[in-house]
Order: C-alpha cells, then sequence, then structure tokens
C-alpha cells in the first residue's frame, strides 16, 4: 500500500484550464518533490521543497508553481494549461535517519499523474 | 552536471534465463544509487541501493548490483528471472543533494 498519494491518476483537459495536481504523504517526510517524465525519456526535477514554506525550482524549468503549506501536502498548479505540458508528473518524498540527519535515504514515489493537454 | 546512461531500452528474456542491466552515470564526486523498479500499473519502488562499503549490494527478489567505481557503473543482475519480474527498471544516481534517474528498461519476462 503507497504512503504518497497523488490524484488524479490521469486527466484529459482542454488548453486554457487551471489544473491543481495532487500528492499527499503520511510519512511525515520533509522533503517532497515533483518530477516530470515524457515517455521515453529520463525524469527531471521540475520542483522540490525542504519544509512548510519552502519551495524551489528544479533544473528542468516548468511554468507550474508549487506550495507547501502542510508537511504532507505538495501540489502543482497550472495557471493556464497548454499542449506543452502534456506528460506524466510524479511526486516525491524524502525523510530523515533517526539521527535527524538526512542523507542516504531514498525517495518514495507516487503512482504519477498522466497529464493529457488538448 | 550529473548523468545516467541506461544501455538497453527493451530487453526480453525466457523464465529462468539471468538478467543484467548496464547502468552508467558521471559525477565528479561521491555518489550514493539506486535501482528502482516499476511494475505495471504501479508506482517506483526501490530495488536496492549503495552508499558506502561493499560494492556488491543485495536488494529485494534476489536483485544484487555492483557499484565499479572505475567504470562508473552500477549494473544490476538477477541468476533466474521469473515471468513476474516483468517490470520498468531505473537506474538513479544522487550526487550532492540531486537525484538523477535513466530513462529506464522495459523488461519482459516470457514463459
Amino acid at each position: 500500500e503507497a504512503d504518497i498519494y497523488q490524484t488524479p491518476r490521469y486527466l484529459v483537459i482542454g488548453t486554457g484550464k487551471k489544473i491543481t495536481l495532487e500528492c499527499s504523504q503520511t510519512m511525515g517526510h520533509d522533503k517532497m518533490y515533483w518530477y516530470q517524465q515524457d515517455p521515453g525519456m529520463e525524469l527531471h526535477l521540475i520542483h522540490y521543497s525542504y519544509g512548510v514554506n519552502s519551495t524551489e525550482k528544479g533544473d528542468l524549468s516548468s511554468e507550474s508553481t508549487v506550495s507547501r503549506i502542510r508537511t504532507e501536502h505538495f501540489p502543482l498548479t497550472l495557471e493556464s494549461a497548454r499542449p506543452s505540458h502534456t506528460s506524466q508528473y510524479l511526486c516525491a518524498s524524502r525523510g530523515q535517519n533517526r539521527d535527524g540527519m538526512t542523507p542516504n535515504q531514498p525517495q518514495h514515489f507516487g503512482d504519477g499523474t498522466r497529464l493529457s493537454i488538448l | 552536471a550529473q548523468s545516467v546512461s541506461q544501455h538497453n531500452h527493451h530487453v526480453i528474456l525466457s523464465e529462468a534465463a539471468s538478467l543484467e542491466l548496464g547502468c552508467n552515470y558521471s559525477y565528479g564526486g561521491t555518489v550514493n544509487l539506486f535501482w528502482y523498479v516499476q511494475y505495471p500499473g504501479q508506482h517506483l519502488q526501490l530495488l536496492l541501493k549503495y552508499f558506502s562499503g561493499d560494492p556488491l549490494v543485495k536488494g529485494i527478489k534476489g536483485f544484487e548490483a555492483e557499484f565499479i567505481k572505475s567504470k562508473f557503473s552500477f549494473n544490476l543482475r538477477k541468476p533466474s528471472v521469473q515471468w513476474s519480474d516483468t517490470a520498468e527498471y531505473f537506474c538513479a544516481v544522487r550526487g550532492g543533494n540531486k537525484l538523477t534517474f535513466g530513462t529506464g528498461t522495459q523488461l519482459k519476462v516470457e514463459l
């Protein structure tokens, strides 16, 4: 059973609509990430957060925005969707070791959202 | 910038055959290495990881991987695959605080 949840799993929507992709984790992890993956391509980091009220852009430029008001919730928003936003979006989280240090902890991923903009 | 290369995009094997999936990375510093698996319709799951120590790492479901520093490689192996191993396999490298995934290898095991 997954500890990190993404909704919706699939979304097909028209151009110009505002979209919010939801991501929630129940593990109390401080670090959360959004990745984008096109078919046959590697994962690219688009946003990350190291805690509440902390958000940063990742390696791949994205027109999306994120927020982190609560530890467990990290939604991603597209204000006006375009066909170029069609992709798979993966959310992930990472916690701390028992000693409070963060190194050497792998990421836990959600099932992803497949987004198609018509 | 770090990068990860997985050489085989699609692999088809018969049950009981041996498996080796290649993974090479480029990064100048200390790395952590991972193999993830994604079964059809499911989310990514961690198979195994290497941080330090013995370069031969054993993971779940009979998988193992060997870190060869001189070759910048972290190949995944399994002596005898099963039909249930059909899935997509991702190699990942973390250098510094950045995690980079390869493009994945689709494995199909035939009965």
